[in-house]
């Protein structure tokens, strides 16, 4: 069956360290993956996308990686702060459509 | 840019109304709208694609009757969750895409829906 799993516990990291996120899929062939972040009680924000042939993409101190053979997306956080604090979510778009299947998401907390 | 809104933000009804969320894209057309359903501490669920002047094309699972789907323009789309019934009780998310833009969904803010 069809999987996108993200660390369903909590990741709680010290303000200033990197938060490394991580999304791993079964059974998909993505065309496309892309990183969300999620407030409570708030719409999902757009962070960042990558496509199948790229190995990184970098957005000022975000950071994601692509890896196709193991299926998985590595999503960093570089000097995290407290405002980083938030649920993130990877989503997946497969074929030629623009449809996402979301992971469950991880939230992560950054404490002073 | 590519600002969505949605109203209304919360909204408390009765068992067996109706109720109508409307998502609106503020500064782009958007050729193609989605509906998205959230429990609490679950990920998003998409329910419903919905392209302008076109029927909605639905989830396994989604009852079509039930969750009324309309995208008349290409700044607004309205879902009517008819009959509600506690079960009912969500965040509803939409987002939109436009024709030419990237593979990129704009969210909007939600609706919590609260079925007494």
């Amino acid at each position: 069956s069809q999987k996108i799993e993200q660390n369903s516990e909590a990741l709680n990291i010290q303000e200033g360290k990197t938060a490394t996120l991580t999304c791993n899929y079964t059974n998909y062939s993505p065309a496309y993956l892309q990183w969300y972040r999620q407030d409570p009680g708030r719409g999902p924000v757009f962070l960042l996308l990558i496509r199948e042939n790229e190995k990184e993409k970098r957005k000022e101190r975000l950071k994601v990686t692509f890896d196709t053979t193991l299926k998985q997306s590595l999503f960093h956080i570089t000097a995290s702060q407290p405002a980083d604090s938030a649920t993130y979510l990877c989503a997946l778009t497969t074929g030629g459509g623009n449809k996402l299947t979301f992971g469950t998401g991880t939230q992560l907390k950054v404490e002073l | 840019g590519a600002v969505v809104s949605q109203h209304p933000s919360r909204v408390i009804c009765k068992s067996g109304t109706s109720v109508k969320i409307e998502c609106r894209s503020l500064d782009f057309q958007a050729t193609t709208m989605f509906w998205y359903r959230q429990f609490p501490k679950q990920s998003l669920m998409l329910m419903a694609t919905s392209n302008e002047g076109s029927k909605a094309t639905y989830e396994q699972g989604v009852e079509k009757d039930k969750f009324l789907i309309n995208h008349a323009s290409l700044t607004l789309s309205t879902l009517t969750v008819t009959s509600a019934h506690p079960e009912d009780s969500s965040f509803y998310i939409c987002s939109a895409s436009f024709r030419g833009g990237t593979q990129t969904q704009y969210f909007g803010p939600g609706t919590r829906l609260l079925v007494l």
